[in-house]
């Protein structure tokens, strides 16, 4: 079992816009502001889409946007594209003994 | 241009020790704010952080297999290992390395192709 908490699926028409979710606890993202979330297509290695809970990395499109409330954090998907459908997964720091922890990962599949 | 391989057995039998490899290259681990990983991924199922070694040689293991791990890193070769010890079926997975950098918030921005390590007897 996951030590964060993500929908195992949502879906989506292209041009929509969808929001996935990622619950934690006050030990991990509600503590730090250090969220990542990463994009998996099948049989390929994870692609990281945004770090430090809303900051996207170069070539990242602006698409993506991540934010947070409390122990919860989200991505965001806007205008979704055939190729946006993969596995999402988040990740949030934990403290300097848990160190990383990742959520279950959310099917994203477009319409 | 950061890449990052691993390289190690596709087959180990329970009980076993495993050795991990990751060589990369389009950096260097000997600077200040960079840190190299290991994560690694069931079939089918989510991603597990494993371990973490930064520049400095601090180092960094998830609690749950804390007993079996460790990483270290050798800075000429530009290669980290990890060993995993008493290796189970459930250790079966992809074994991702990983760059991460203080400027990130160590979040990985760059991973490995994987390599998928069987655990059977």
């Amino acid at each position: 079992q996951s030590a964060l908490t993500q929908p195992a699926s949502v879906s989506g028409s292209p041009g929509q816009s969808i929001t996935i979710s990622c619950t934690g606890t006050s030990s991990d993202v509600g503590s730090y502001n250090l969220v990542s979330w990463y994009q998996q297509h099948p049989g390929k290695a994870p692609k990281l889409m945004v770090y430090e809970g809303s900051k996207r990395p170069s070539g990242v499109s602006n698409r993506f946007s991540g934010s947070k409330s409390g122990n919860t954090a989200s991505l965001t998907i806007s205008g979704l594209q055939a190729e946006d459908e993969a596995v999402y997964y988040c990740c949030s720091y934990a403290g300097s003994s848990t160190f990383w922890v990742f959520g279950g990962g959310t099917k994203l599949t477009v319409l | 241009q950061i890449t990052l391989k691993e390289s190690g057995p596709t087959l180990v039998k329970p009980t076993q020790t495993l050795t991990l490899t990751c060589t990369f290259s389009g950096f260097s681990l000997s600077t200040s704010g960079v840190g190299v990983g290991w994560i690694r991924q069931p079939p089918g199922k989510a991603l597990e952080w494993l371990a973490l070694i930064y520049w400095d040689d601090d180092k960094r293991y998830s609690p749950s297999l804390k007993s079996r791990l460790t990483i270290t890193k050798d800075t000429s070769k530009n290669q980290v290992v990890l060993t995993m010890t008493n290796m189970d079926p459930v250790d079966t997975a992809t074994y991702y390395c990983a760059h991460s950098k203080f400027s990130s918030s160590w979040s990985v921005d760059y991973w490995g192709q994987g390599t998928l390590v069987t655990v059977s007897s």
